[in-house]
């Protein structure tokens, strides 16, 4: 139980586009989903969290307008990266937390990953 | 502030045991989690402890003392396939995850 999917698993784009990101819970309803970024040999940066059916919350220095975000279902959130530039190029995670588990009512379920490249 | 730390990097042989600390200073306390991280994967989760004390799985098991603000993962009877990132993150007050910067594991034969 507990499964996360993402898609697409990698996606190369070119600089000024932008790219959406599907995040899945695929056995269980999401009331809350992470999306987090991680540079080569860094830790998880939290970008945002998302509730279904209300605004993203977004930590400190990540930009809204370029990171939308929309949790439109208990199963479903998805991250557009807009106007994409290089810089943008990461490794893209998003998590779920499952409401009904019992003692881990707060643990995180990973989805794969996305990894964007921009040229 | 919030604060997490975990030594960088370690090195263990094949077969040895290792340990890995993780230190925090968060804003309230709900628990403590240690995932696996393989290069260019999502982690995976090892373990959860929000009690003081010792928990055992297997060949992992996870060390918490709240009073200290101390954790420990250890691992026996190291596998090359243990080689990965190991990522301590504490559950603050609000229940968000601070995530310390995570312990690079290379294995030697």
């Amino acid at each position: 139980g507990a499964v996360v999917s993402q898609h697409p698993s990698w996606v190369i784009c070119k600089s000024g586009t932008s790219v959406k990101i599907e995040c899945r819970s695929l056995d269980f309803q999401a009331t809350t989903m992470f999306w987090y970024r991680q540079f080569p040999k860094q830790s998880l940066m939290l970008m945002a969290t998302s509730n279904e059916g209300s605004k993203a919350t977004y930590e400190q220095g990540v930009e809204k307008d370029k990171f939308l975000i929309n949790h439109a279902s208990l199963t479903l959130s998805t991250l557009t990266v807009t106007s994409a530039h290089p810089e943008d190029s990461s490794f893209y995670i998003c998590s779920a937390r499952d409401p009904s588990t019992d003692r881990f009512s707060y643990e995180q379920y990973f989805g794969p990953g996305t990894r964007l490249t921009v040229t | 502030g919030q604060n997490i730390d975990q030594p960088t990097e370690m090195t263990a042989t094949e077969g040895a045991i290792v340990q890995i600390n993780c230190t925090y200073q968060t804003s309230g306390f709900n628990g403590l989690f240690w995932y696996q991280q393989h290069a260019g994967e999502a982690p995976t989760f090892l373990s959860y402890n929000v009690l003081d004390g010792l928990e055992e799985k297997g060949r992992f098991s996870s060390f918490l003392s709240r009073s200290k603000g101390y954790s420990y993962l250890l691992l026996k009877e190291l596998q090359m396939k243990d080689s990965a990132s190991y990522l301590c993150a504490v559950l603050d007050s609000n229940y968000q995850l601070i995530w310390g910067a995570g312990t690079k594991l290379i294995i030697k034969p």
